[in-house]
């Protein structure tokens, strides 16, 4: 089964910051693969999906890279609303959809 | 587009329990549906999906063999009978939407979750 990662697992940024985490997967997934937002004691949110598709309604600082192995979500010029936790998924079909374990963005 | 999660509640080990996700605004026999749950102060852990027709249905492998997933298309809605729970099934459990209905691109609807809390 495909296993992904994420670093950094935290990082503290300040508003206006251009931040940037990585998803890997220990096998290829070609753009197989979603992000998401989650703020506390929310449910997630989708942002991304074929690793580099802004979901409707998704502010356009938001964007997503990567084929393969190695992914990215870049968030060009950080709000105040975008401090939350962010996890990859790889959604290669079936038979699993795991999700990766998360990168907290928190106010420096 | 709306997703409703029912049935969690606080049991004992080794009992059962099932849930239930009411879905509105959309054409839900066109969709897979998954549910997705989340420990205290854990990340996002994938439980189960099952295809927009009920034929195919898959399992994380920590509720394998536990946990059956279904579908109601004329009620539009999607099931999830958790036996045998254990402490570490204790969660938040989402159930979400397909975005797309031809193959698996992300999840894009979400419902609000039920709590599950296995305690002796």
């Amino acid at each position: 089964d495909v296993q992904l990662t994420q670093s950094p697992s935290f990082l503290s940024a300040s508003v206006g910051d251009r931040v940037t985490i990585t998803c890997r997967a220990s096998q290829s997934i070609s753009t197989y693969l979603a992000w998401y937002q989650q703020k506390s004691g929310k449910a997630p949110k989708l942002l991304i999906y074929a690793a580099s598709t802004l979901e409707s309604g998704v502010p356009s600082r938001f964007s997503g890279g990567g084929s393969g192995r190695e992914f990215s979500l870049t968030i060009n010029g950080l709000q105040p609303e975008d401090f939350a936790t962010y996890y990859c998924q790889q959604v290669n079909s079936y038979p699993r959809f795991p999700f990766g374990p998360g990168t907290k963005v928190d106010i420096k | 587009v709306q997703l409703v999660e029912s049935g969690g509640r606080v049991v004992q080990p080794g009992t059962s329990l099932r849930l239930s996700c009411a879905a509105s605004g959309f054409r839900f026999n066109d969709y897979g549906m998954h549910w997705v749950r989340q420990a205290p102060g854990k990340g996002l852990e994938w439980v189960a999906v099952i295809l927009y027709d009920g034929t195919n249905r898959q399992y994380g492998d920590s509720v394998k063999g536990r946990f059956t997933i279904s579908r109601d298309n004329s009620k539009k809605q999607v099931f999830l009978q958790m036996n045998s729970l254990r402490v570490e099934d204790t969660a938040v459990y989402y159930c979400a939407k397909e975005l797309h209905s031809s193959y698996p691109t992300g999840l894009d609807v979400w419902g609000l979750g039920t709590t599950v809390t296995v305690s002796s």
